[in-house]
Parts: C-alpha cells; structure tokens; sequence
C-alpha cells in the first residue's frame, strides 16, 4: 500500500531555515511527481510546488520561489523541501502528496517561533 | 493563476440530504480537477479526480461532474460521518485550491 512517512514537528527561529522529509513506499518513488501543499492554520491550501524524482525537474507556485528548495534521494526513496528565511506567516502545516493528490502524507507542523 | 471559487463556504443540511457544492474556476480546465474530503486534524482525502472518477475506496454517495469552468461534487444521502470540509482543486496549470466549503449537520 502507498504511504507517505513525514519527519515530526519543527520549532524554528525567525530567519532561520528548516528541512523536512517526505518517505516514499508502496509505489516505484520515480515514476511519480511527488508535491508540496501549505496549510495555515484554519485555512485553504497552497500548493508550493513538485518534483520529479527521476529527473529531479521541479515546478513552482510564483509564490514560493525562492522560498522552497526541492530535492529527492532516489536511494532512500525520500523527498526533501527547505524552507528559508522563516517568518511567521511560514508557520503551517506542510504536506507531501504523490501527484496531485491521490495520496497524501499526515503533514509535519512547523512552527516559526523566538 | 487560475482562480478557484468555491460555495457556499458553509453548508448545513440533514442526515439523508442530498448536498451540492459548487467549484468555479477562473478559467477552462477542461476535466483536470479534484475534490477532497478533510476531516479536522486530518490529512485531505481524495474523493474524485478527473471532475467525475470516484477514488479507489469512496462510497458511491460521491459524486462529481462538471467540465471547462463549473463542477460540482453530490453526496446523494449525506451520512454523519461525511461531516468535514471540502475542498476542490485544479490540476491544469500547477494547482491551485478553493478556500473550502464546511459541511456541518444541522
């Protein structure tokens, strides 16, 4: 069965960066686009952007340009976002998704705080 | 960017009710949109992709139809336990998502 397996909660400095981990199983990991999605609190969702494992092309939200950084380890079947120059308004919860969203990871909070 | 414009924003309705939720984009995505059903403290589910496939696994009191602009997603008989927020998504260009719809018992 297809799981996605997020790294746990984050506290984080204003300013400072922080990098979470999407574990892929169940499904050949390079054969699908693996994307990112932003929950604030009580809110929509924002898609940040995708990856393609295999080729590790990328696509961003104009939004998160700059702000999001993709990557994969094909050999851990493991995709990876940063986030930079954390404020605030980055405080959310993150999720990971195969695709457009057939499948969806249980999200890790990150919480940008002094 | 494409533009997605749910309603209502809330919607309360009764055990058996046949329920209707809207989605409009702001452009011609011809089929390329999902639903998704997020339970509170949960991650969104998949319900329907291609405007109108039901998702491995849904009960088929789901349903969605629609194409180009407007789309809709039907709960035939709404159950308890569909009780959550629904949100839609277009998949044309990048993604984008609607702000939601709450759907709550009345």
């Amino acid at each position: 069965q297809v799981k996605l397996l997020q790294s746990g909660a984050a506290l984080v400095k204003p300013g400072a960066s922080v990098k979470m981990s999407c574990k892929a199983s169940g499904y050949t990991f390079t054969d699908y686009w693996v994307s990112w999605v932003k929950q604030s609190h009580g809110k929509s969702l924002e898609w940040i952007g995708e990856i393609y494992p295999n080729s590790g092309a990328t696509n961003f939200n104009e939004k998160f340009k700059g702000k999001a950084t993709l990557t994969v380890d094909k050999s851990t079947s493991t995709a990876y976002m940063e986030l930079s120059r954390l404020t605030s308004e980055d405080s959310a919860i993150y999720y990971c998704t195969r695709d457009y969203g057939d499948f969806w990871g249980p999200g890790t909070m990150v919480t940008v705080s002094s | 960017d494409i533009q997605m414009t749910q309603s209502p924003s809330l919607l309360s309705a009764s055990v058996g009710d046949r329920v209707t939720l809207n989605c409009k984009a702001s452009q011609n995505i011809y089929k390329n949109l999902a639903w998704y059903q997020q339970k509170l403290g949960e991650a969104p589910k998949l319900l329907i992709y291609n405007a109108n496939s039901l998702q491995t696994g849904i009960p088929s009191r789901f349903s969605g139809s629609g194409s180009g602009t407007d789309f809709t997603l039907t709960i035939s008989s709404l159950q308890p336990e569909d009780v959550a927020t629904y949100f839609c998504q277009q998949y044309y260009s990048g993604s984008t998502f609607g702000a939601g719809t709450k759907l709550e018992l009345k």
